[in-house]
C-alpha cells in the first residue's frame, strides 16, 4: 500500500487552463502540505492543512487553491496555469509537529 | 525564521570512501534537524533526525549525523559510500515550537563513482 499517494504523475496542459491535482495519504496523519520543486531542485511549502484547518499559506499566487475535504485528502487546484508553474509538486504527511514528512512520488507538471 | 544552507553543490566520492555532505542551520531557539534523500524521478524519502538526546544520531541505510550545536551543523556521514548512495541529499529545519513550517537546503547531489 502506498502510503500518500498523488495523482495524476505528469501532466502536460495549455497555458490558461485549470488542472487539479490529487494527494491521499493512509497513514492516519493529522498534517498534510504541498511543496513545490523549482528545476533547480530548490523545495518551498506552498501550504499545510491541520485535521482540514489551513495552518500554512506561503506566498503563492491566488491562483493556487488548495482543499482538504477530510484529513486524508488534500488537493492542490490551479487556475489560469502560467509557465512559470512548471514544476514537480509533492504532497507530504506528518503526525506531529517534530514528526519527519512522507512525501508522495511528486506530480510533475509541465505548462506550454 | 529557520534556514540552512549546504554550501557544496555536488559530492564526489569514491565507492568504499567515507562520504560526508555538509548542513548548517540557522534558527532563534532549538531546532529539530532532519536529512532527507530524493532519488531520480521519486519523492523525497526519510533518513534520520534529531530531536533531542544523543548528538550522534543514527538512520536509514547506515548513514548517520553529527548534531553540533556550537558550531550550528548537522553533517551527514556514511562510513563507506555505495553506488546506490548517489542521489540528491537535503538537509531540512523547523522549530520545536510554534508553527510546523520545515524549512528544507538547495540539495546536495552526491555522486558515488565506482
Amino acid at each position: 500500500d502506498t502510503a500518500v499517494s498523488q495523482t495524476p504523475k505528469y501532466l502536460v496542459t495549455q497555458m490558461g487552463n485549470d488542472k487539479s491535482i490529487k494527494c491521499e495519504q493512509n497513514l492516519g496523519h493529522d498534517t498534510m502540505y504541498w511543496y513545490k520543486q523549482d528545476s533547480k531542485k530548490f523545495l518551498k511549502i506552498m501550504f499545510s492543512y491541520n485535521n482540514k484547518e489551513l495552518i500554512i499559506n506561503e506566498t503563492v499566487p491566488n491562483r493556487f487553491s488548495p482543499k482538504s475535504p477530510d484529513k486524508a485528502h488534500l488537493n492542490l487546484h490551479i487556475n489560469s496555469l502560467e509557465l512559470g508553474d512548471s514544476a514537480v509538486y509533492f504532497c507530504a504527511s506528518s503526525q506531529v509537529v517534530r514528526d519527519s514528512l512522507f512525501f508522495g512520488q511528486g506530480t510533475r507538471l509541465t505548462v506550454v | 525564521a529557520q534556514s540552512v544552507a549546504q554550501p557544496e553543490d555536488q559530492v564526489n566520492v569514491a565507492e568504499g570512501n567515507p562520504l560526508t555532505v555538509k548542513c548548517t542551520y540557522s534558527v532563534s531557539g532549538n531546532p529539530y534537524l532532519f536529512w532527507y534523500v530524493q532519488y531520480p524521478n521519486r519523492g523525497l524519502q526519510f533518513l534520520l533526525k534529531y530531536i533531542t538526546g544523543d548528538n550522534l544520531v543514527k538512520g536509514s541505510y547506515g548513514f548517520e549525523a553529527e548534531f553540533n550545536k556550537s558550531q550550528t551543523s548537522f553533517h551527514l556521514k556514511k562510513p563507506s559510500a555505495l553506488v546506490s548512495d548517489s542521489a540528491l541529499y537535503f538537509c531540512a529545519v523547523r522549530l520545536t515550537y510554534g508553527n510546523n513550517r520545515l524549512a528544507f537546503g538547495k540539495g546536495n547531489q552526491v555522486v558515488v563513482i565506482p
